[in-house]
Order: C-alpha cells, then sequence, then structure tokens
C-alpha cells in the first residue's frame, strides 16, 4: 500500500500559469520529498522538506507541509513546457520500516 | 561524476524464466535500494542494501532478491517470472542507509514478462 497519496491525478495547465499538486500521508515522518519523473524514466529529486519546516522555496518551486494535517503541496511557478512529467512525493517515515514511500503522483502536462 | 547506471535497458523474458538486473550507484555512494513501478501499484519499495547487507524489504515475495558486492554495486534477481512482474525496475542509490535524504535515480529497467 501507498503512504501517500497526490492530488489531483492529472493537471493540464497552459505555459505561464501555476502548477499546485498535493499530497496527503498516513504517518508520522522525518522528512517529505518531490521527486519528477519524465515519461517512464528515472525519477529526479526536487526538494526535501523535514517535519520541523513548514515551507521551503528552491528556483520556482515552494512546497509547503502541514504535519497537523498530514499533508503538503508543491507549487510550480511560471510553468514551461518541460516541466511536463509525473511528479511524486515521497515520505520517509519516522517509525517502523524505515523506507521511502511514494506517493501515487500527479500527471502534469504544460500546454505551451 | 558519473550517474546511476543501470543494465540492461529493456529486457522481454517469459513466464517461468528468471531475470537478474544490475545496478552500479553513483561512486561513494553506499547504500543501494531498488523500486518497482508499474501503473497499478505505482512505486514500491523491493529492498535496501549497504555495505553487502541488506537492511530493510518491502513485502513482495521470496522469488524477488538481491545482493550487493563489495564495489556497492548491486544486482537483483527474480525466479520464476509471473506476468505481473512487468514492470519498470528503479536503483536508486544514496550516501548512507536509513537516512532518507535525497535519492539518485537510475533510467530504469524495464522488464516484460511474456
Amino acid at each position: 500500500s501507498q503512504q501517500g497519496e497526490e492530488d489531483p491525478q492529472a493537471l493540464s495547465i497552459q505555459e505561464g500559469e501555476n502548477a499546485t499538486m498535493n499530497c496527503s500521508y498516513k504517518t508520522s515522518i522525518n522528512n517529505l520529498q518531490w521527486y519528477r519523473q519524465n515519461s517512464g524514466r528515472g525519477l529526479v529529486h526536487l526538494i526535501l522538506i523535514r517535519s520541523n519546516e513548514r515551507e521551503k522555496h528552491s528556483g520556482r518551486l515552494r512546497v509547503t507541509l502541514d504535519t497537523s494535517k498530514k499533508s503538503s503541496s508543491l507549487l510550480i511557478t511560471a510553468s514551461r513546457a518541460a516541466d511536463t512529467a509525473s511528479y511524486f512525493c515521497a515520505t520517509d517515515p519516522d517509525m517502523g520500516r524505515r523506507a521511502l514511500t511514494f506517493g501515487s503522483g500527479t500527471r502534469l502536462q504544460v500546454q505551451p | 561524476k558519473a550517474g546511476v547506471t543501470q543494465t540492461p535497458r529493456y529486457l522481454i523474458k517469459t513466464r517461468g524464466q528468471q531475470v537478474t538486473l544490475s545496478c552500479s550507484p553513483i561512486s561513494g555512494h553506499r547504500s543501494v535500494s531498488w523500486y518497482q513501478q508499474t501503473p497499478g501499484q505505482g512505486l514500491q519499495f523491493l529492498f535496501e542494501y549497504f555495505s553487502e547487507t541488506q537492511r530493510n524489504k518491502g513485502n513482495f515475495p521470496g522469488r524477488f532478491s538481491g545482493r550487493q558486492f563489495s564495489n556497492s554495486r548491486s544486482e537483483m534477481n527474480v525466479s520464476t517470472l509471473e506476468l505481473g512482474d512487468s514492470a519498470l525496475y528503479l536503483c536508486a542509490s544514496s550516501l548512507a542507509v536509513g537516512i532518507y535524504n535525497e535519492q539518485f535515480f537510475g533510467p530504469g529497467t524495464r522488464l516484460t514478462v511474456l
């Protein structure tokens, strides 16, 4: 079973618009990470936010974390066609079996 | 610095056969994790190796096994292949075990079982 669920499952926007993806998870965590995957290839790490952080920025990416609601969001500002990919959240649980657990992913399509 | 490499990139097998996939981590990385990705189940953790020892294992049957060599290279083996084993198998390396910071992924091996 998957720890995280992403919402929406798919998102289509125009270039220049912002894209927001949400992730909910079930157990308490050490950190939450976001990865990008282009068309069935390997994953690329985007950003990591620790459980004691609430917001983090990296370039055009902004991630928020609400541990009380067990949820996170990824905002991509001023999107580009090259941002077209699937985006996954992954959680590092702070108890039990320590294994990075991925959500189901959001498929983002940015129209040029 | 070279990234994570996986071989082969594509593989076609028939039911009942076995398969071995290989992963070479980034130089200096001693932890290697394996994941299976399918459209239905998404990304699922298979196992993690560190210093030639399996440190963590996901909920997969015993047909799935792995090992790590002294140079940190890792292999995973799937015996008695089933149709449902068709998937993208991803390997990821990181500096340490048990601290899940950034993981560096290889391009994956696409396994098709006929």
